[in-house]
Order: structure tokens, then sequence, then C-alpha cells
């Protein structure tokens, strides 16, 4: 069966240290992977996004890897901040050759705390 | 203002009623989503729609009907409430060119 999983549930780390999220997948083909940002009572906030045929993407402090062979993508939060507490969700974007079938199937998600 | 607007944020049914979540977006983008969230199961998908009058099943579809007559409107009914329809439900546009989705801020139904 298809499956998304988000490495836990929660993740707490001290301000200024890294943090990192794992998504992993089986029995997907995606073209993209997305990863959102999600605040208390909000809906999700599109973060990045990689193709299948991207290693690594980076946008100011965020930095997303992604593995088709391990199947497995990880989101990194470098020099964290309290304000960074959200909870983080990753999305496949099936497809094939670099092309989306359109929808988007989510993990559950990481909620992340980032302590003063 | 640009943007997707979900109405109503908050609405309580009762089972048994019809009730109807609309969703409406200003950038005229081709893809629409409904999306159901609840505690342990995440963001699940509902219902799609490719193009004004082209909707498809997601992952839950039971219970739920939508309809796409204009491209920036995609309202979403629950044909007859059930308490285990209680959720937050959102909904999302996508731009195909970035391949971002752009969500409403949400809508808690609760059913008794």
């Amino acid at each position: 069966s298809q499956k998304i999983e988000q490495n836990s549930e929660a993740l707490n780390i001290q301000e200024g240290k890294t943090a990192t999220l794992t998504c992993n997948y089986t029995n997907y083909s995606p073209a993209y992977l997305q990863w959102y940002r999600q605040d208390p009572g909000r809906g999700p906030v599109f973060l990045l996004l990689i193709r299948e045929n991207e290693k690594e993407k980076r946008k100011e402090r965020l930095k997303v890897t992604f593995d088709t062979t391990l199947k497995q993508s990880l989101f990194h939060i470098t020099a964290s901040q309290p304000a960074d507490s959200a909870t983080y969700l990753c999305a496949l974007d099936l497809g094939a050759g670099g092309t989306s079938y359109g929808k988007l199937t989510f993990g559950q998600g990481t909620i992340l705390t980032v302590h003063p | 203002d640009a943007g997707i607007t979900q109405s109503p944020r908050y609405k309580i049914t009762e089972t048994g009623r019809q009730v109807t979540l609309m969703c409406h977006q200003t950038w005229s983008h081709s893809y629409m989503f409904w999306y159901r969230q609840d505690l342990g199961h995440g963001l699940r998908l509902i219902y799609y729609s490719a193009a004004a009058d082209i909707t498809d099943k997601g992952e839950v579809p039971d219970g739920y009907v939508v309809s796409r007559s204009k491209t920036e409107n995609f309202p979403l009914t629950l044909e007859s409430a059930t308490r285990s329809q209680t959720s937050v439900y959102f909904c999302a546009s996508r731009d195909r060119l970035t391949n971002e989705a752009f969500f409403g801020q949400g809508t808690r139904l609760t059913v008794v």
C-alpha cells in the first residue's frame, strides 16, 4: 500500500540548532516533493518544492534534499528560532517524467518546537 | 482582495442536514482541492478539480459532493451530515506554473 511517513510527531530543539525533519514514502513515484508549514488555526503555507531530478534545494535558512532511491526527503532549518515553531508537512506530487498529475498527498506532519 | 477564501469559518450542524462549504479563489488557478484535517490522519484529499466541470474523487469522497461550474468557485456539499464528518476542512488552489498550492483559512465543522 502507499504510505507517507514523517519521522516523528514532535521534535523539540534548542534555539540556534539545526532542525532536521524526515519524510519517507513507499509505493509512490512522485514528480515533485513539497514542504509546507502550518501554524495553529491556519491553513498550510508553501515553503519549498524539489523535483525528482534534483538532489538539494535551498531557500534562506531552509534546505531540502530528495533521494528517490531511498524514497526519502530531509528538511533542515538552520539557526532555528522560536518563530520556526510550527507543524511541518511534506507532500508528494505524483506524476512522471517531471510532469505532475495535479494532486498532492500529505504526510501527517511533524510538530517542531524551538525552545529559547 | 486576491487569494483564496472559505466560508463559513465555523459551522455547527445537526446530523442528517445538508451543509455546503464555499471556496472562492481570485487567481483563476485550474486546480482546486478539498481536504479534511483530523488528529491522527493529517490532511486527506476529499475531491479535486482540474478545471471547470472536471472533478475527481480523492482518498475520502464518500458522503461529499462537489461542483465546479466556474473556475473560481469550488463548493463542497455534505449531503447528509454525520458526526464522523466533524473536522476542519481546507480548500486549496494550485498554480500550474510553480506547482505551489495555496490554502484557505479553513472551515471548522461540527456535526452534533
